[in-house]
């Protein structure tokens, strides 16, 4: 149980172009999903918390106009990079918390790497 | 802020040897913990995680870790390692809101490697 997908694992994509990345709760509901960036042999730094009907949270320094987050249902959350630019070439990773209450913290999708040329 | 510092980048352990990865957090409350593997192309995996309660937990793969508030330190181990734990593992602190832990912050991750 508690899976979490990541829809594309690979997208190539031209610059000033946008891509949507899509994070699913397969067997579980997420009120509250997260959205990680990670570059090449770094750490996962928190972008967003996503809550399902209302608008995201950022963390400081990410670009709520560039990274555009939907939670339009309890299982689905969508990261849209407008605009991309090769410095947003990164790997993207969301995480789903269970709406049942319990302590297991967060379930981590396999990740999306965006390559903007 | 919170904060997680683990200080080795790269580690190198025989096949069959302990193993102990560190990690120190700076927070201001009671922490929420975890350990994480991410191995080539996977995704990150839940070792174990600490709350409250008994500060030594039990993770899968063999894996433990122990809470020390004193030294704010959440260190990793295993007493015998396989080649299959190579891989990159991560040290996270969060809070806890009640439906499960926010956000997390993690560690710059230690490589393991696993020599024959």
């Amino acid at each position: 149980g508690a899976v979490v997908s990541q829809h594309p694992s690979r997208v190539i994509c031209k610059s000033g172009t946008s891509v949507k990345i899509e994070c699913r709760s397969l067997d579980f509901q997420a009120t509250t999903m997260f959205w990680y960036r990670q570059f090449p042999k770094q750490s996962l730094m928190l972008m967003a918390t996503s809550n399902e009907g209302s608008k995201a949270t950022y963390e400081q320094g990410v670009e709520k106009d560039k990274f555009l987050i939907n939670h339009a249902s309890l299982t689905l959350s969508t990261l849209t990079v407008t605009s991309a630019h090769p410095e947003d070439s990164s790997f993207y990773i969301c995480s789903a918390r269970d709406l049942a209450p319990r302590v297991d913290g967060q379930y981590f999708g396999p990740g999306t790497r965006l390559t903007v040329t | 802020a919170q904060s997680v510092t683990q200080p080795d980048i790269h580690i190198t352990v025989s096949e069959g040897a302990s193993l102990e990865l560190r990690c120190n957090y700076s927070y201001g409350a009671t922490p929420y913990l975890f350990w994480y593997v991410q191995s080539p192309g996977q995704g990150l995996q839940l070792l174990l995680k600490y709350f409250s309660g008994d500060t030594l937990v039990q993770g899968i793969k063999g894996f433990e870790a122990e809470f020390k508030r004193s030294q704010s330190s959440f260190n990793l181990r295993k007493p015998s390692v396989h080649w299959s734990d190579a891989a990159e593992y991560f040290c996270a602190v969060g809070s806890y809101s009640g439906g499960g832990a926010d956000g997390l912050t993690f560690g710059k991750g230690t490589h393991l490697i696993i020599q024959p």
